[in-house]
């Protein structure tokens, strides 16, 4: 199947910093990509719908300021939270889709702990 | 927002079939059957879909009832390594579609 990477895979941070995570499609071009959040023992969240070139459409509640996306080409989508805390401790995993009508393919998530 | 329902967990012998089942009783008719599993602290890995016929692959296979109102994944041998959270999801096949992911079924294989 088609290839998505992250990275980083772990980060640890102070709270009141930014963290920038990269979400990458390796042997395919991806003109929309999806952010999920999941937190422990608890089903995956989407967040944002990453469309390349134009702005991110944020699911509702999600604060957009807060989770900044950008998705400057068909191969890259960052996700950059912002002025991290510790509630923002979670899994992120992105995901893309390399064929128009087909199944979306994961990364493999990326773990912040902010402290 | 997510149109499935499953069983929180499930248990399965090793080397027995572990059947999943998903209820999707609001599906509409463009909408297909997905199946994606979760080990834990990995990404989701997808493992089958389909419309309305059965479909079978390397993984797994799907059976969709004839009013598509449920669907129950198959795995005909379960090994250890199966143990996961395996997730169904309902969708419309097309780039900007959102996958929306329920609870999904936490399976156990045991020895």
């Amino acid at each position: 199947g088609a290839v998505v990477s992250q990275h980083p895979s772990w980060v640890i941070c102070k709270s009141g910093t930014s963290v920038k995570i990269e979400c990458r499609s390796l042997d395919f071009q991806a003109t929309t990509m999806f952010w999920y959040r999941q937190f422990p023992k608890q089903s995956l969240m989407l967040m944002a719908t990453s469309n390349e070139g134009s702005k991110a459409t944020y699911e509702q509640g999600v604060e957009k300021d807060k989770f900044l996306i950008n998705h400057a080409s068909l191969t890259l989508s960052t996700l950059t939270v912002t002025s991290a805390h510790p509630e923002d401790s979670s899994f992120y995993i992105c995901s893309a889709i390399p064929d128009p009508t087909g199944e979306l393919f994961f990364g493999e998530g990326s773990r912040l702990t902010v402290l | 927002d997510a149109k499935t329902t499953q069983p929180t967990s499930m248990d399965c012998a090793e080397g027995r079939a572990a059947n999943l089942p998903c209820n999707h009783s609001t599906i509409s008719g463009n909408e297909y059957v997905y199946w994606y599993r979760q080990i834990h602290s990995q990404g989701p890995q997808y493992i089958i879909h389909g419309l309305k016929n059965n479909e079978t692959n390397e993984m797994a296979s799907l059976i969709i009832t004839e009013d598509r109102k449920s669907s129950t994944l198959i795995l005909p041998h379960a090994t250890l390594r199966d143990t996961a959270v395996y997730y169904c999801i309902v969708r419309v096949r097309n780039t900007g579609n959102q996958f929306y992911f329920g609870t999904g079924t936490s399976l156990t294989v045991i020895p």
